[in-house]
């Protein structure tokens, strides 16, 4: 079985330029989570999707971050302007069904912002 | 909310035993332990969805005490393999999203 794939894996930017995550879930997952990790800290999730629908994006900066599922199937996290504080690793988790089922995580994409 | 997890860091020899617990200002539904190696993703470990509710494989288990709103991760005989980040993982009751704790930092020595 494939696993969450997630590209790039590596990103250098200057701060206020932009950039995009890729995120492919593992086949016939509903469920896609958008997590930002940054260095010594738990993941934070940013947005969760069930489907092409958004479950919660409560904890997203909306005035900068976006991200979108189209079809229910891949999704792409963008952030603009980028901030210093951005700086950390973007992971996306897929899991079957909505509840209380196993998340599977992607490598996750390391952003600096310089 | 974020569940809290103690302690912070551990640093034990290896066959020694560890706990970790995951507390929650929230009634729990279900609690989720991962563990993750440096540089790479966050791996499931496993799910405990009631209280009461014990599971364990190999010598990691975990129980859910969902009167206290906590579970605990118990590492018997650890070995070197044991070494990274524990994080627990908590969906509280009505919620849908899944939320960590800053995780707990595990080393084993020789």
């Amino acid at each position: 079985e494939a696993g969450v794939a997630q590209s790039p894996r590596y990103k250098i930017i200057e701060k206020r330029q932009s950039v995009a995550f890729w995120c492919n879930p593992i086949s016939g997952h509903a469920t896609l989570y958008w997590y930002q990790q940054i260095l010594g800290q738990g993941p934070k999730l940013l947005i969760q999707f069930q489907n092409n629908g958004v479950v919660d994006d409560s904890q997203l900066p909306k005035d900068r971050f976006s991200a979108e599922r189209l079809k229910g199937v891949d999704s792409t996290l963008k952030i603009q302007p980028a901030k210093l504080e951005d700086s950390a690793v973007y992971l996306c988790a897929s899991s079957s069904v909505r509840g209380n089922t196993e998340a599977f995580f992607g490598q996750g994409t390391r952003l600096t912002v310089v | 909310q974020q569940p809290v997890q103690s302690p912070q860091a551990v640093i034990l020899r290896e066959g020694e035993d560890a706990v970790i617990n995951c507390s929650s200002s929230k009634a729990l539904y279900s609690v989720h332990w991962y563990r993750q190696k440096h540089g790479e993703a966050p791996v499931f470990l496993m799910i405990l969805l009631k209280g009461g509710e014990q599971k364990g494989h190999d010598k990691i288990s975990a129980s859910f005490n969902e009167k206290k709103q906590q579970s605990s991760l118990y590492l018997t005989a650890s070995q070197l393999s044991y070494s990274g980040t524990y994080f627990c993982g908590s969906r509280s009751q009505g919620a849908q999203k899944l939320v960590f704790g800053q995780g707990t930092r595990l080393t084993i020595n020789p």
